[in-house]
């Protein structure tokens, strides 16, 4: 199958460490990527982790993932108001031609 | 990163009407452009996928006749919804892809289209 699911919701204090957990079934992907959408916006990259990587740190930004498992999450440390919003994970499926995405996170930051 | 611009960014207009989208790359090549629907709260839907000089290719069950999509050039792509009902309304995104090896996909700001 197809399916990457995701948590639907998750809130947390302003300063605090988000972390946002994805699985997927598809494990043929090269890559497997974090969007993050803004209110009445389009998708923004955030990161990206290649396929063959356990760990990938960006700034405030951390994806790990676990093959074995399919799963991958997305930690972003000292969480800000400007960090609310709704984030994607997706990947590639049906042998490289159509990105998938999860059924998104929204997350809410409160001060 | 590379630039997708949608037009129109929302649009409201009657039930049998026509609605048309552009999809533009500003400052990239896009062989390809994928259309995507979106319903309030909810995941990002692929309706098909577009390459230059050639027919869409469209997911499974959408209408490829109520949902013409052209993509006549390597920066435009435009998304027609025909004879449109209050049921299409919905946010529209658009997305190119890039010529990295990550095969990143660049999305357009979306459209939302309202139909009475």
């Amino acid at each position: 199958g197809e399916d990457v699911e995701q948590s639907l919701f998750l809130s947390v204090r302003e300063g605090d460490s988000s972390v946002i957990n994805c699985t997927y079934t598809d494990s043929s992907s090269t890559y497997l990527y974090w969007y993050k959408q803004e209110p009445g916006a389009g998708l923004q990259l955030l990161t990206y982790i290649f396929s063959n990587m356990d760990m990938k740190q960006d700034q405030r930004l951390t994806v790990l993932l676990n093959k074995k498992d399919k799963h991958l999450s997305l930690r972003i440390a000292d969480t800000q108001t400007g960090d609310s919003a709704i984030y994607f994970c997706a990947q590639f499926t049906g042998g490289g031609n159509k990105l998938t995405f999860g059924t998104g996170t929204q997350l809410k930051v409160e001060l | 990163g590379a630039v997708v611009s949608q037009h129109p960014s929302w649009v409201i207009c009657k039930s049998g009407t026509s609605v048309k989208i552009e999809c533009r790359s500003l400052d990239f090549q896009a062989t390809t452009m994928f259309w995507y629907r979106q319903f309030p709260k909810q995941s990002l839907m692929l309706m098909a996928t577009s390459n230059e000089g050639s027919k869409a290719t469209y997911e499974q069950g959408v209408e490829k006749d109520k949902f013409l999509i052209n993509h006549a050039s390597l920066t435009l792509s435009t998304l027609t919804v025909t004879s449109a009902h209050p049921e299409d309304s919905s946010f529209y995104i658009c997305s190119g892809q890039g010529e990295l090896d990550t095969g990143e996909l660049f999305f357009g700001e979306g459209s939302r289209l309202t139909v009475l």
